[in-house]
């Protein structure tokens, strides 16, 4: 069974930092993608980042470039993404999703239960 | 404001036909498969459809999808109480460096 439990979500002041993992179990996970997707309280979906199996081909947002960084630890089937210089606007529940082989072009066929970060002073 | 454009709500009586409207661009759904997502109240997105019309294991047949050009579209037959919820469309964007997108999503209410 495909398991994706994200972590390290929290209440973090505006311009601050966070760092969110994801374990994973249940398929082979150095195979496949794996993206990040949030959701705004009471929002609709938004892409954040996807990385490729090996780390080659990465992608973020527009809203997000320059400040998050995702990455993957295949030793350790985890995914991770650092959060920098958070803003309000930042506030959503973070979902871990298994992408396909490549990072575009993909659909996510499991999620995680998300990880709630809230941006606030 | 979402790339691609699902209408706000739908409805439907048990038992009808509910179909749910995604348009995009030449970009989007225009050069790339669609993929649906369900999200029922306070639970995680779960895949729906991919690749226009595929259904992954375990998804009623009473669930299809279609593309044509840059627009794309869920049928939902024989609706039942439990396919209230959330329904987003979603594709991969070869702008900017490629993204992915979703629509904002189209919550479907059975009356």
């Amino acid at each position: 069974e495909v398991q994706l439990v994200e972590s390290g979500g929290g209440l973090v002041q505006p311009g601050r930092s966070l760092r969110l993992s994801c374990a994973a179990s249940g398929f082979t996970f150095d195979d496949y993608a794996m993206h990040w997707v949030r959701q705004a309280p009471g929002k609709g979906l938004e892409w954040v980042s996807g990385i490729s199996w090996n780390s080659g081909s990465i992608g973020y947002a527009d809203s997000v470039k320059g400040r998050f960084t995702i990455s993957r630890d295949n030793a350790k089937n985890s995914l991770y993404l650092q959060m920098n210089s958070l803003r309000a606007e930042d506030t959503a529940l973070y979902y871990c999703a298994k992408g396909g082989i490549a990072v575009a072009g993909t659909h996510f066929d499991y999620w995680g239960q998300g990880t709630l970060v809230t941006v606030s002073s | 404001q979402s790339v691609l454009t699902q209408p706000p709500s739908a409805s439907g009586t048990p038992g009808q036909r509910v179909t749910i409207s995604c348009s995009g661009s030449s970009s989007n759904i225009g050069s790339n498969t669609v993929n649906w997502y369900q999200q029922l109240p306070g639970t995680a997105p779960k895949l729906l459809i991919y690749s226009n019309n595929q259904r992954p294991s375990g998804v009623p047949d009473r669930f299809s999808g279609s593309k044509s050009g840059t627009s794309a579209s869920l049928a939902i037959s024989g609706l039942q109480s439990e396919d209230e919820a959330d329904y987003y469309c979603a594709a991969w964007d070869d702008s900017l460096n490629g993204r992915g997108v979703f629509g904002g999503g189209t919550k479907l209410t059975v009356l």
